[in-house]
């Protein structure tokens, strides 16, 4: 049974801090990971994708992976009352297995 | 479309009547996912196509669901016997093939079982 955990949360930050959300995952041999968001009553979003150990930047959203660890990390910096959200770490299986198991989402609040 | 285009948006029916939910996917995209979310969860998988065949149906949680891909573009996912449990989101995702395997979702259909 693959599992992705996420801490629920609530999380909230102040505006223009630094929103820290943490992704653990069982299965050694997945390869894609990715950092959704979702807004209350709509659809996830995609926000990030990463595949090797390391961090991916795009804008102010920084995506951390590490493989040995088993854990991958979002980071937004300069935190926006409309980052308010669920976000949702989501890992792609290995091999042929191309579906994603989704953690249960950590819900941010960001307070202007 | 420029997107993953779900319909109906909603839909509300008496248990144990027949649903049809319908998915028509990124032009292009070859891989189609079905994924069923529940308040406070993350999407739950059901089941994937790569083009008209599906690759993968273990998330489908018992022969009452079933979906089909018969031209590798439109899927359409089909509930029997519908019960108040099977009232979720029900997501659509689409992906092209290759090293970029990033998956876009519809907008959803919520299903209410009254």
């Amino acid at each position: 049974q693959k599992e992705v955990e996420q801490n629920s949360g609530p999380l909230s930050v102040p505006e223009g801090a630094i929103a820290s959300l943490n992704c653990t995952y069982s299965d050694r041999g997945s390869q894609s990971f990715f950092w959704y968001r979702q807004y209350s009553g709509k659809s996830p979003e995609l926000i990030m994708s990463i595949y090797s150990n390391g961090d991916k930047e795009d804008g102010r959203f920084t995506a951390q992976l590490n493989k040995a660890s088993q854990y991958v990390s979002l980071l937004i910096r300069d935190s926006q009352p409309s980052d308010s959200a669920t976000y949702l770490c989501a890992v792609g299986g290995s091999g042929s297995a191309r579906q994603l198991t989704f953690g249960s989402g950590t819900q941010l609040t960001v307070l202007p | 479309g420029a997107g993953v285009s779900q319909t109906p948006s909603n839909k509300v029916t008496e248990k144990g009547k027949y649903v049809e939910l319908r998915c028509d996917p990124i032009s292009g995209h070859t891989a189609l996912y079905w994924y069923r979310q529940s308040l406070g969860q993350g999407p739950e998988f059901l089941i994937y196509f790569q083009g008209t065949g599906a690759a993968d149906d273990s998330g489908l949680p018992n022969d009452r669901f079933f979906a089909v891909r018969p031209e590798g573009s439109v899927s359409t996912l089909k509930i029997q016997r519908t019960e108040r449990g099977d009232s979720a989101v029900y997501l659509c995702a689409s992906s092209s093939t290759g090293a970029n395997t990033e998956a876009f979702f519809g907008q959803g259909t919520r299903l209410t079982v009254v």
